[in-house]
């Protein structure tokens, strides 16, 4: 498949690294927050979400880091696998979104991870 | 989660011409939403499509260049009209489930 991340910034990281992907998002009244990766010739797929009344929620080897401050949010992958490959996005939701919350989401730039054998 | 299809999962169309892209949800869905990702970049939302309603546009986005059809709860389509090169994209379907916003797998266009 082709790839969407032709001018997307990358990180590249060995197998058995953690990695930490950053984004920035645009609105401090935005209530919730997911993480999505989309590997070549597929749709996004959903990792891990957090409510802004949060600062940290864990899953299977991935953390999400909440900074309401800055407006910042990371994904930290644990032990990254060379199958963790692929283009990730953050994704925030505006709280009362006209209503049409569930769904409507604005995506953040999106990061390339590679991961070497 | 919802399991969603679409079709055409590509095509290659030459400019000036239509294409209609399908989207089937397992469930019923209240609210139904395209996106459009261009080439190396992040996803834009087009329109949030709503069962006997009409479709809501993001801002850039016009229901003549892109007409919405959702007839019932499980299916929507999107029309990208009288296309252009610019209209190069992939086009997502997307449904929403307890705020969580769910993907089909995408129909990638290319308009020459």
């Amino acid at each position: 498949g082709e790839s969407v991340g032709l001018h997307l910034p990358t990180l590249s990281v060995q197998e058995g690294d953690n990695s930490i992907i950053n984004c920035a998002y645009s609105n401090s009244a935005s209530d919730y927050f997911i993480w999505y990766k989309q590997e070549s010739g597929k749709g996004p797929q959903f990792i891990i979400d957090i409510r802004s009344n949060m600062d940290k929620r864990q899953g299977q080897r991935v953390t999400v880091l909440l900074n309401k401050t800055v407006k910042h949010l990371s994904l930290q992958i644990a032990a990254t696998q060379p199958g963790d490959s692929a283009v990730y996005f953050c994704a925030e939701r505006l709280a009362n979104a006209g209503g049409t919350s569930y769904g409507k989401l604005t995506f953040g730039q999106g990061t390339i991870l590679t991961v070497h054998p | 989660s919802a399991v969603i299809s679409q079709k055409p999962s590509r095509d290659i169309c030459q400019r000036g011409t239509s294409l209609t892209i399908q989207c089937q949800v397992d469930s019923q869905v209240t609210m139904m939403f395209w996106y459009r990702q261009q080439p190396g970049q992040s996803l834009t939302l087009i329109a949030t499509a709503n069962q006997g309603s009409e479709a809501t546009y993001e801002s850039g986005f016009v229901i003549d260049k892109f007409p919405i059809s959702r007839p019932n709860l499980t299916f929507s389509t999107l029309t990208v009209s009288n296309m252009s090169p610019e209209d190069s994209s992939i086009y997502l379907c997307s449904v929403g489930t307890l705020g969580v916003g769910y993907f089909g797998p995408g129909t990638r266009l290319l308009v020459l």
